[in-house]
């Protein structure tokens, strides 16, 4: 069964750090282009960033951009999100997500596998 | 950046109607339109990809249309179980917008 299983949220303060973690199991999950959407709490869907086949190029939405880092581990078949600079506006659950198909280019492809997400609550 | 809109942001229909949601991008972005539908407490699930074509195991009352600027997902006859709200996304490139959300509930 194909399986993603994200972790590594909790509390944590504005200005802290978290590293998300999302395994992933039964697919090949080199050969797919993986991403972290998130949904603040009664709000909508919102693009993070996306990671291509080996790491080779990285999408951030302005949002996060200079704050997170997203990458990739093959080996352990494992997607991260790190976080940084955390402010109360990232409070969301996050989702990984992996492409509908294999070897894609970049942002190019819906999502059609979704993990059930971790929630980051940042707040003093 | 693209911006995707869609409309309207909820709607309230009777079992077995026919309804439509609209979703509009700032610029044209071809086909590379999907529509998920998520359901309270679940995480979202793919029904269309390429505008118009359905995703296996999707039910054949879901259909879009649309190309460019303008597409539209229709479910010609509603039924309780597809109580959800209905989110369109841009994916021809970076950032992969999604539409604000169109929540649909049953009269």
């Amino acid at each position: 069964e194909v399986q993603l299983l994200e972790s590594g949220g909790g509390l944590e303060q504005p200005g802290g750090s978290l590293r998300l973690s999302c395994a992933a199991s039964g697919f090949i999950f080199s050969k797919y282009v993986m991403t972290w959407v998130r949904q603040a709490p009664g709000k909508g869907l919102e693009w993070v960033s996306s990671i291509s086949l080996s790491g080779g190029r990285t999408d951030y939405a302005d949002s996060v951009k200079g704050r997170f880092t997203i990458s990739r581990d093959d080996s352990k078949n494992t997607l991260y999100l790190e976080m940084k600079s955390l402010r109360a506006e990232d409070t969301a659950v996050y989702h990984c997500a992996k492409d509908r198909v294999a070897y894609g280019s970049g942002s190019t492809n819906p999502y059609d596998i979704w993990g059930q997400g971790t929630m980051v609550i940042v707040s003093s | 950046d693209i911006q995707m809109t869609q409309s309207p942001s909820s709607l309230s229909a009777s079992v077995g109607d026919s309804v439509t949601i609209s979703c509009r991008a700032s610029q044209g972005i071809s086909n590379f339109l999907a529509w998920y539908q998520q359901k309270p407490g679940k995480v979202p699930r793919l029904l269309i990809y390429a505008a118009s074509t359905l995703e296996s195991g999707v039910p054949s009352r879901f259909s879009g249309s649309g190309s460019g600027t303008d597409f539209t997902l229709t479910i010609s006859s509603l039924q309780p179980e597809d109580v959800a709200t209905y989110y369109c996304q841009k994916y021809n490139s970076a950032p992969q917008t999604f539409g604000q959300g169109t929540k649909v509930e049953i009269k």
